[in-house]
């Protein structure tokens, strides 16, 4: 069966300094990948989806970047995080061609920027 | 564009009432539509989707959602409230055709379910 793991789950960063969540999945082969992110009293905002390696589309212009570097690995990242920043992160995945397979999430990353 | 309206940011009900979570959407086609469930503090987890076919779909837990194309709705239904039920709820939408799944979530419903 297909599992994703992302991490760390809980992080407390100051302003301007750098991040990096890790999100992998095992039990499957070329997925879609996806960062969502959800901020407090807000619904979920899709800020990255990748269909390959290497391969990044971006949804929303902000301060974070995300990157590929292999299969079944999808990073989120930023050089200097803002307070704005905060917020619950949310890996996810699908099996790749039809739009409707089922998106899967991860448990999510909770960060806060002080 | 895509829209998900559902109403109602909080619905409280008693442990073996009905329990109802409306959502609407915008659609210039008809869409795929999805509930998640959000316990606190954990990711997202898929109740159950429509795509095509029967429009009264079943899901995990007891739930259960109907698509009706007339009045671009797709309402979260359960018989008889638990209190493991608790959470919030978020109804989404995709449209066919895109070669990736970039959902349109609604703003969410946080289910209250009181003794």
């Amino acid at each position: 069966s297909q599992t994703i793991h992302q991490w760390p789950a809980t992080l407390v960063q100051p302003v301007g300094s750098p991040l990096s969540l890790e999100c992998t999945v095992e039990g499957t082969s070329n997925p879609n990948l996806y960062w969502y992110r959800q901020a407090a009293g807000r619904g979920l905002q899709l800020l990255f989806y990748s269909v390959g390696i290497g391969q990044i589309s971006s949804e929303v212009p902000q301060n974070l970047s995300a990157s590929r570097p292999q299969d079944r690995q999808f990073i989120l990242s930023s050089k200097k995080l803002l307070l704005s920043d905060s917020g619950f992160y949310l890996c996810a995945w699908s099996t790749a061609g039809g739009a409707g397979n089922t998106i899967y999430f991860g448990e999510g990353s909770w960060l806060t920027v002080v | 564009a895509q829209s998900v309206t559902q109403l109602g940011s909080h619905v409280s009900v008693s442990e073996g009432a009905l329990v109802l979570l409306r959502c609407n959407y915008s659609s210039s086609v008809p869409p795929y539509l999805f509930w998640y469930v959000q316990y606190p503090n954990q990711g997202l987890q898929l109740l159950l989707k429509y795509t095509t076919g029967a429009t009264l779909v079943k899901g995990i837990n007891g739930f259960e959602a109907e698509f009706k194309k007339s009045e671009t709705s797709f309402h979260l239904t359960k018989p008889s409230a638990h209190m493991s039920d608790a959470a919030e709820y978020f109804c989404a939408v995709l449209s066919p055709g895109t070669s990736y799944g970039k959902l349109t979530f609604g703003q969410g419903t946080i289910l209250t379910v009181h003794p």
